[in-house]
C-alpha cells in the first residue's frame, strides 16, 4: 500500500498561472479532503468529497476547484494563482463506514510558492 | 460549532523531561478525539485516539485520556527524546465526519 500520494512535491508558479495538484489513494477510502497549512495557522479545509462524483466546499474554497471522477483520485485545481495561495497543501483520506472514529491518512504534501 | 484549543508553542524541553500539551474542545454530542504528529517536511500521521469518555489512547510512550467532564484530551509523555521534536495537532470528529483541528503545538527537544 502506497497510502496517499501527492504530486508534485514542490512548485513555483507565477501570478495568474494555473495548475493542478494531484492526489491518489489506494486504500479504497470514500472520504477525501484537501487542506492548506500556513505557518502557525494549523490546517484549513479547502474541499472534501464523500465519494466519486460528490464534492463540497470547506472553510476556504475560493480560488480552488476540485473533481472526483474515481474513488482513487481527488485533484485540486488552482485557477489564476495569487500570492495568498502560497502554502503547503495536504490531501487526506478516510473510510466512511466506520463512523467518526475513523482515522485520516495524509499525503506528504505539496509546497506551492506563488511569485 | 465544534472547536479545538491547544496550548501555544513552541514547547522547549530537555531530553528525558516530562511533556504535557494541553487540548480542550467544544462539541455537541460525543466526538472522537485524536492526536496527530507532523515531523519536519512530512504530512500528519495519527499518534493516538480515543472514541469515548474515559478512554485512554496510547502509542510510542504518549498517552491522552478523554475527559468529558473537563472537555479535555491532554497529551503526555513521561520522558521525551530528541526524535519527538515535531508539531502535534489535537483534533475531534463528531457526527459530521469532517474533523476539526487545533492550530498545532511545536515541540522542540534539546539533547
Amino acid at each position: 500500500n502506497a497510502g496517499v500520494t501527492q504530486t508534485p512535491k514542490f512548485r513555483i508558479l507565477k501570478i495568474g498561472q494555473s495548475m493542478t495538484l494531484q492526489c491518489t489513494q489506494d486504500m479504497n477510502h470514500n472520504y477525501m479532503y484537501w487542506y492548506r497549512q500556513d505557518p502557525g495557522m494549523g490546517l484549513k479545509l479547502i474541499y472534501y468529497s464523500v465519494g466519486a462524483g460528490i464534492t463540497d466546499k470547506g472553510e476556504v474554497p475560493n480560488g480552488y476547484n476540485v473533481s472526483r471522477s474515481t474513488t482513487e483520485d481527488f485533484p485540486l485545481r488552482l485557477e489564476l494563482a495569487a500570492p495568498s495561495q502560497t502554502s503547503v497543501y495536504f490531501c487526506a483520506s478516510s473510510r466512511s463506514s466506520g463512523g467518526p472514529q475513523e482515522t485520516q491518512y495524509f499525503g506528504p504534501g505539496t509546497r506551492l510558492l506563488v511569485l | 460549532g465544534d472547536s479545538v484549543t491547544q496550548m501555544e508553542g513552541p514547547v522547549t524541553l530537555s531530553e528525558e523531561a516530562f511533556l504535557t500539551i494541553n487540548c480542550t474542545y467544544t462539541a455537541t454530542g460525543y466526538p472522537s478525539l485524536f492526536w496527530y504528529v507532523q515531523y519536519p517536511g512530512e504530512g500528519l500521521q495519527l499518534l493516538l485516539k480515543a472514541t469515548k469518555a474515559d478512554d485512554k489512547g496510547s502509542n510510542k510512550g504518549f498517552e491522552a485520556t478523554y475527559r468529558k467532564e473537563t472537555t479535555s484530551f491532554h497529551l503526555e509523555k513521561g520522558s521525551v527524546q530528541v526524535s519527538d521534536s515535531a508539531v502535534y495537532f489535537c483534533a475531534l470528529k463528531g457526527g459530521s465526519y469532517i474533523p476539526t483541528f487545533g492550530r498545532g503545538t511545536s515541540l522542540i527537544v534539546h539533547p
